[in-house]
């Protein structure tokens, strides 16, 4: 299997811009979850998709940021309007539903988002 | 609410010492999962290790060790003969058994091996 993947993997951009991060997940994986990590933090939830549904999303996730998965494969997150206070490193997860419940979540490498 | 406390900011330990993780969780789910995340320094988060909370029986993987005890909320990870290549940032995490899925990380450890 190959890995979850995202692009790109450093973003710098002015505040006020838009930007918008894709993520492969592995194949057959139908869940999959982005995350947002700051310096020194662990990561913080933002949402997650079960195939194209968004299921579930966090209050972290305002107005400006907006999360798609319309064939349940890649998922695309979009942030408008940005702000300094978005500088941060954004992950993507996915895992399966089948077989054991657990079902781990396994990360990509992440986009590095710089708003200057 | 969930929450997870890793009270341990940084370690530094010289190469081939033992060294041990804590983390400690707070849920009023009855059944959940535990898990521990290695954060190398290229960034990408690798999972170690998987823990339901009904599975009390501690785990060894080769130089890694996971102490579980339900009674203290804790679910503490060790590294025996600790290697250069163990530096990292190690992340514990909480994870409802049912409905939400979201991971809640604690702040992480991060860990120096010096040669």
């Amino acid at each position: 299997d190959t890995g979850v993947s995202q692009d790109p993997r450093h973003k710098i951009t002015k505040r006020g811009q838009n930007v918008t991060f894709r993520c492969d997940p592995i194949s057959e994986h139908n869940r999959l979850y982005w995350y947002r990590q700051t310096l020194g933090q662990g990561p913080e939830f933002l949402t997650y998709f079960q195939n194209e549904a968004q299921l579930e999303k966090s209050r972290l996730l305002s107005d400006r940021f907006s999360a798609e998965r319309p064939k349940g494969s890649f998922s695309t997150l979009e942030i408008q309007r940005t702000e300094q206070g978005d500088s941060a490193m954004y992950l993507c997860a996915s895992s399966s539903i089948r077989g054991d419940r657990g079902n781990e979540q396994y990360f990509g490498p992440g986009t590095r988002l710089t708003v200057t | 609410a969930q929450k997870v406390t890793q009270a341990q900011t940084e370690i530094s330990v010289v190469e081939k010492e033992d060294v041990t993780l804590d983390c400690v969780y707070e849920t009023r789910d009855t059944t959940y999962y535990l898990f521990w995340y290695k954060q190398p320094p290229s960034g990408e988060l690798v999972f170690l290790i998987r823990r339901n909370s009904f599975d009390e029986q501690n785990e060894i993987s080769g130089r890694y060790s996971w102490n579980f005890q339900k009674s203290t909320s804790s679910f503490n990870f060790t590294i025996t003969a600790s290697q250069v290549v163990d530096s990292a940032v190690y992340f514990c995490a909480l994870r409802a058994f049912q409905g939400a899925q979201k991971l809640v990380f604690g702040q992480g450890t991060r860990l120096t091996i010096n040669p």
